[in-house]
């Protein structure tokens, strides 16, 4: 069965360093996600992607965020300038359809000191 | 925006018991319900979901029930196993929006 996956699942950084994180969703999906889970908490919403942009984006998903589709299979997530409280496992989903089932990464676990 | 309440936080049932799992949502504009069960260090992963058409949906131990009007629903899992042991999230998709809204999630522990 395909699966979104995901890379590093583990990454370290410093405060003020920029990450990127990757993902190479479901390949007949057209519809992309991340989200993010801080230790403990609920699975909030970042941004979702479609057609090549932006199709909504949450409150958290400031100027230091930005996602990109670089080529046919991959999927990214970039945060420029990392600050403490961006420590949290971020998960990637990708859909078929807007309406269906999302079906979501192993995560990175972002870990910034 | 859409704002998911899940209750109780924490349940713990021995095993062969029922669960129930309740969450309420307040866009009326959801037509999409998802459950998610994450194990500890794991994705979540899709277990059952449910659309604003149907009242109730079942796949054996699991099943869901939607009351649009009151803005709830709800996860049942019958004759727990160890295995149930996780967390579980209930989500909302508003018919015109792409996120998921997430609950708070609900640790269960099924008691050998």
């Amino acid at each position: 069965e395909p699966e979104v996956t995901q890379t590093p699942s583990h990454q370290v950084t410093q405060m003020g360093q920029e990450v990127i994180l990757r993902c190479v969703p479901i390949s007949n999906h057209l519809y992309f996600y991340w989200y993010r889970q801080i230790l403990g908490q609920k699975v909030e919403f970042l941004v979702s992607f479609y057609n090549n942009e932006i199709s909504e984006k949450s409150e958290i998903f400031d100027d230091q965020f930005s996602v990109e589709r670089p080529d046919g299979s991959n999927f990214t997530l970039k945060i420029r300038s990392t600050k403490l409280e961006d420590s949290a496992m971020y998960f990637c989903a990708s859909s078929a359809d807007s309406y269906n089932e999302q079906f979501f990464g192993p995560g990175t676990r972002l870990t910034v000191l | 925006g859409e704002n998911v309440e899940q209750h109780p936080s924490t349940l713990s049932v021995q095993e062969g018991d029922s669960a129930v799992i309740k969450c309420t949502y307040s866009d009326s504009a959801s037509n999409y319900f998802p459950w998610y069960k994450q194990e500890l260090g794991k994705r979540p992963q899709l277990i059952i979901d449910i659309r604003s058409n149907v009242g109730e949906k079942k796949d054996q131990r699991i099943a869901v029930t939607l009351n649009k009007t009151a803005k709830h629903f709800s996860l049942h899992i019958t004759e727990t196993q160890p295995e149930d042991s996780a967390v579980y999230f209930c989500a909302a998709n508003p018919s015109n929006d792409y996120k998921l809204s997430f609950g708070a999630g609900t640790t269960v522990t099924v008691r050998a």
